[in-house]
């Protein structure tokens, strides 16, 4: 069964500061990779979708990238906002698996200082 | 745009009762979901489906049911409510390569 994890649970930065979420998942089989925010009681905002086939995306400030073979993603957040607090979650789509393909990762709690 | 649409956003209700959680898509998508989760907690999947007439459980037991009469509509009911059952329900859907789109979420308080 796929697993995915994420580190840190939790980062506390100052405002401007850039930082990078990490992803790792152990069934490198995947259709492609999701980045989610979620902010508390809400539901999951998509950030960014990366297909198998591709070695990242980018979105305004945001960009992620992917790593199949060594089973990793990394979240990069440039000149962090106070807005930007929320948890965000890594979502593989896995090959190998029935019919729930889905794996969510534990999430990053991110909080920005003003 | 075309989106993923949840009602009601909140619901607190008496025990007992039957609800009936609306879901619905504009994005033409055939997959659709249905997760539970608790406050700070991860996603659990409760049912999904592939198409219209298709319904699956999930990973996680669930006492709720689903239908699937129309590709964009995807209701989840509750048939006794009990507290037991109070947590947030969110709906998403997914097409072919496009990864999935959430709802906002439904959160239940049952008394």
């Amino acid at each position: 069964k796929q697993e995915v994890t994420q580190i840190p649970a939790a980062l506390s930065v100052p405002e401007g500061e850039n930082l990078v979420l990490n992803c790792s998942f152990t069934d490198s089989a995947i259709y492609n990779l999701q980045w989610f925010r979620q902010d508390p009681g809400k539901g999951l905002t998509s950030l960014l979708l990366i297909q198998s086939s591709q070695r990242e995306q980018t979105s305004g400030r945001l960009n992620a990238s992917l790593d199949k073979s060594s089973g990793r993603s990394t979240l990069y957040i440039a000149a962090s906002q106070p807005g930007d607090s929320a948890t965000y979650l890594c979502a593989v789509g896995s090959v190998n698996t029935g019919a729930n393909n889905l794996f969510f990762g534990t999430g990053t709690r991110l909080t920005v200082i003003p | 745009e075309a989106d993923i649409y949840q009602t009601p956003r909140y619901l607190v209700i008496g025990t007992g009762k039957k609800i009936t959680l609306e879901c619905s898509q504009t994005m033409g998508h055939d997959k659709m979901y249905w997760y539970q989760q608790d406050p700070g907690m991860e996603l659990h999947l409760i049912h999904y489906s592939y198409g219209v007439n298709s319904t699956e459980k999930g990973d996680l037991s669930s006492e709720s049911t689903v239908s699937r009469i129309r590709t964009e509509h995807f209701p989840l009911t509750l048939e006794s409510a009990r507290p037991s059952h109070t947590s947030q329900y969110l709906c998403a859907s997914s097409g072919r390569g496009k990864g999935y789109t959430f709802g906002s979420g439904t959160r239940l308080t049952v008394v």
